[in-house]
């Protein structure tokens, strides 16, 4: 069953330090996202991408944050500089549609960062 | 402001007992209502989608059902397996792709 895969798993970096978190989503979908999850609340919305540019972004996805798909499998979440509130799992996810009734979004496994 | 929310946070059922997780909501237009299951450490896992009042799905030990205000995931004669946090999220008219708007799920612990 095809699937969204991330990497790293988990990853420690140090506050201010750059991170870069990767995915690989469903090969025949053609939007991607980004959710985030602190420990023990919601699951919150991130940012939007297709056709190569952001379709929606929430608050949170301020100017530390960026995305970008630099070849036709990957989907990457930068942030540039990292503060303690960062560490969360962030979640992937990708859809064949938008708009169609019959879409779905899955997630990939997750990509912990903890910043300390 | 839109928003989602669960009851009960937490649910501790016998196996075979059956019962029923809330889910409601107050959105400016509901476009899809989705529930995922999610395992400790995990990400989550999709189950359902609803887009109509009346709708309803269903999935071996599952059944999803919408109103106007609320859906209900019943759980049939539950299993161990059944273990896990249920997340209800809401998909709007307002917003151009899926932006999920999640609550804060259900924890399901099913003892054998």
């Amino acid at each position: 069953e095809p699937e969204v895969t991330q990497t790293p798993s988990h990853q420690v970096t140090q506050m201010g330090q750059e991170v870069i978190l990767r995915c690989v989503p469903i090969s025949n979908h053609l939007y991607f996202y980004w959710y985030r999850q602190i420990l023990g609340q919601k699951v919150e919305f991130l940012v939007s991408f297709y056709n190569n540019e952001i379709s929606e972004k929430s608050e949170i996805f301020d100017d530390q944050f960026s995305v970008e798909r630099p070849d036709g499998s990957n989907f990457t979440l930068k942030i540039r500089s990292t503060k303690l509130e960062d560490s969360a799992m962030y979640f992937c996810a990708s859809s064949e549609s938008e708009t169609e009734n019959t879409g779905e979004l899955f997630f990939g496994e997750g990509s912990r960062l903890t910043v300390l | 402001e839109d928003q989602v929310t669960q009851s009960p946070e937490a649910l501790r059922l016998q196996e075979g007992e059956s019962s029923s997780l809330n889910c409601s909501y107050t959105v400016s237009g509901l476009r899809g209502l989705f529930w995922y299951r999610q395992d400790p450490g995990k990400g989550p896992e999709f189950l359902f989608t609803l887009y109509s009042a009346g709708e309803e799905k269903e999935k071996e030990r599952l059944k999803a059902t919408l109103t106007k205000k609320e859906s209900f995931l019943h759980i049939t004669a539950p299993k161990p397996e059944d273990s896990a946090t249920y997340l209800c999220a809401v998909q709007t008219w307002m917003d151009s792709s899926y932006k999920l708007i999640f609550g804060s799920g259900t924890r399901l612990l099913v003892r054998p």
